[in-house]
Parts: C-alpha cells; sequence; structure tokens
C-alpha cells in the first residue's frame, strides 16, 4: 500500500462545478500537509498548505482530520485553468522528506 | 517563483553512458532533492541533501549517484544509464528541515531524460 493514496481520477466537470479530491496517508507521524498542482508538462507548484482547522483561499479549501489520516481539497466555481493534476504531500522526518501522492487529475471541461 | 533551474532540459543518451544532471537555485536554501516522475508512479525521491557535503539516499536511490559542492549546486548522476532511467527528473529546494506548513519545496522545470 502506498503512503499517500489519492483519488484515481480522471474528473472531467463543467465550468462551474464544484470539485472535491480526497487524500489518505498511511504514517501517523506524518507533521505538515500541502496540495500542489501540476500542470501538463511543467513542474508541480505549491496551492496551499493545510491546517487541522482547515483553511481557504478563494475558492479552494483545504480540510485535514489526523484522526483519520484524510486530507480533502474543494474547489469551488471550477475554472477552464483549474484544469491540472492535484497532488497531495505530507512530511515526515521533521519537514526534511515529502511524500507525494500518485495526483488526481482534474479536466474542466467548456 | 524560487529561482531554480535545471540543466540540461531535454537529454538522450545511450545505455552505458553516464549522464550528469544540475540544479542550480539562486535562494541560498538548505535543502536540495533529486525526484524522478514515472507514469503509474508519481514523484519518487532519488536523493535528497541537508547541507554541503551532506546527503543521504531516498526511495529510488539504486543507480544514481549526488554531489553538493556548494550550497547552490546539486549534481545527480546516472554512472552507467539504463533504459529503465528514461524518466523526468525534478529537483526541487526548501529553507529548512522544519515541519512547518510554510516551508514548502520549490521545483525547478524538469529535466527529460531518454535512455536508448
Amino acid at each position: 500500500r502506498k503512503e499517500v493514496e489519492q483519488d484515481p481520477g480522471p474528473f472531467n466537470v463543467p465550468e462551474g462545478a464544484t470539485v472535491a479530491f480526497n487524500c489518505t496517508y498511511s504514517n501517523s507521524a506524518s507533521q505538515s500537509f500541502f496540495w500542489y498542482r501540476q500542470d501538463c508538462r511543467k513542474e508541480p507548484k505549491l496551492l496551499m498548505s493545510v491546517y487541522s482547522s482547515g483553511n481557504e483561499d478563494g475558492r479552494f479549501t483545504a480540510q485535514l482530520n489526523r484522526a483519520s489520516q484524510y486530507i480533502s481539497l474543494l474547489i469551488r466555481d471550477s475554472k477552464l485553468s483549474d484544469s491540472a493534476t492535484y497532488l497531495c504531500v505530507v512530511t515526515h522526518n521533521y519537514g526534511q522528506n515529502f511524500v507525494f501522492g500518485p495526483g488526481t487529475r482534474l479536466s474542466v471541461l467548456p | 517563483d524560487a529561482g531554480i533551474t535545471q540543466s540540461p532540459r531535454h537529454k538522450v543518451t545511450e545505455t552505458g553512458t553516464p549522464v550528469t544532471l544540475r540544479c542550480h537555485q539562486t535562494e541560498n536554501h538548505r535543502y536540495m532533492y533529486w525526484y524522478r516522475q514515472d507514469p503509474g508512479h508519481g514523484l519518487r525521491l532519488i536523493h535528497y541533501s541537508y547541507g554541503v557535503k551532506d546527503t543521504d539516499k531516498g526511495e529510488v536511490s539504486d543507480g544514481y549517484s549526488v554531489s553538493r559542492s556548494k550550497t547552490e549546486d546539486f549534481l545527480l548522476t546516472l554512472e552507467s544509464a539504463t533504459s529503465s532511467q528514461t524518466s523526468v527528473y525534478f529537483c526541487a529546494s526548501k529553507t529548512s528541515g522544519r515541519a512547518d506548513s510554510t516551508d514548502t519545496q520549490y521545483f525547478g522545470p524538469g529535466t527529460r531524460l531518454t535512455v536508448l
């Protein structure tokens, strides 16, 4: 079993839809949590950090449930430009090591 | 965006030849990382460095070596390239070793390596 697992996707949604991504992690000692996005043939880029209290950045909301070892990302009012692969990331070893999930691909359709 | 560059951006080589990929960062970040990304596997850590001359192995280190003689440069060497090392290689860096939600990794643009 992989340390970080995500919805297999791909998700194909119309513009304006709300879409939710799920992620689970197996290492209970994981310390920090992030969502990255990766456009086709590009490098991963930080989308947002994930805090235990939940956090929001515009149309994006991230949630963390440490007890269930579960992370989520909600995108509201999706735009064509949101089309990308979304990577769930956890860290351990005092933040030295990042473990990436396999990613979930999103296509927002006109 | 963090100032991280990789060279070369594309390389085609033959099995058995040595290959060196370079990562250069201008952020004075202490930590640097090499990953490979393959379909079905996602990003996998090859080696990382926690300071000049300080390196450690990652998940898929066999067949790879690294060196860090300066803060800004982290080299990845394939001593004798094999077809299984055909991949996209990403370098990343970050400021510190804190388990801090604000201390994240920044990636270079990647190197596409093909081993024939």
